[in-house]
């Protein structure tokens, strides 16, 4: 079984702060992890993957991701916010061989604010 | 390439009305589905496939009803709908390996009044 638990459906920063958007992951194997981003009347869209190669994981936009087995976590984060960054992230975990489809968390809403 | 389309876009039923949201892709993914959104829910899945003429349950599957009878092809079929349907849908489309990411459809946002 898997599952994804993202903690905080809304997170607001002023343009130029830290994002942090967090990320926990329960499998019971190895994990492949996935950030998607969707921009608001779109689908979603790749941010970034982790496939158990290096754990910390750099994806489009100036996003990035790492990958601590130790804490079950993958959270994203992006040194500086631009207004362009507002959209909602999805987390989500799948793994290795079979039919498995991703496991999505439940969504964090990125506010940007001027 | 158009990587997975949706159609219709926009969608008002009645309740009890029926009808089929219609997805596609061209770059023959083994394995396609589709999710619901709804508020604070996140995306939960309803029918998976992973070929022609293979389908699955997912999460919340009562009230649709799925078929794959080409590769580039997975309609989603809403037999009777309900206001509890009134939702975005959202069909996305894989390859068999499961590092690889899904492409998502644009949506479609379905009332049913």
């Amino acid at each position: 079984a898997q599952s994804v638990t993202q903690l905080g459906s809304h997170v607001s920063v002023s343009e130029g702060a830290l994002v942090l958007l967090r990320c926990n992951y329960s499998s019971s194997v190895p994990p492949y992890l996935f950030w998607y981003v969707q921009y608001p009347n779109q689908g979603l869209q790749l941010l970034l993957k982790y496939t158990s190669a290096a754990t910390l994981v750099k994806g489009i936009n100036g996003f990035e991701a790492e990958f601590k087995k130790s804490e079950t976590s993958f959270h994203l984060t992006k040194p500086s916010a631009h207004m362009s960054d507002a959209a909602e992230y999805f987390c989500a975990v799948t793994r290795w061989g079979g039919s498995y489809i991703p496991t999505f968390g439940r969504g964090t809403s990125l506010i940007v604010h001027p | 390439n158009a990587g997975v389309t949706q159609t219709p876009k926009f969608q008002v039923l009645k309740t009890g009305q029926s009808m089929t949201l219609q997805c596609a892709q061209d770059m023959n993914h083994e394995y396609m589905s589709w999710y619901r959104q709804d508020p604070g829910m996140g995306l939960r899945l309803i029918h998976y496939s992973v070929g022609a003429g293979i389908t699955d349950q997912g999460e919340v599957p009562n009230g649709y009803n799925v078929s794959r009878s080409t590769t580039e092809d997975f309609p989603l079929r809403l037999l009777s709908a309900a206001p509890s349907q009134t939702s975005v849908y959202f069909c996305a489309s894989r390859d068999a390996d499961s590092s690889n990411e899904q492409f998502f459809g644009p949506g479609t946002r379905l009332t049913v009044l």
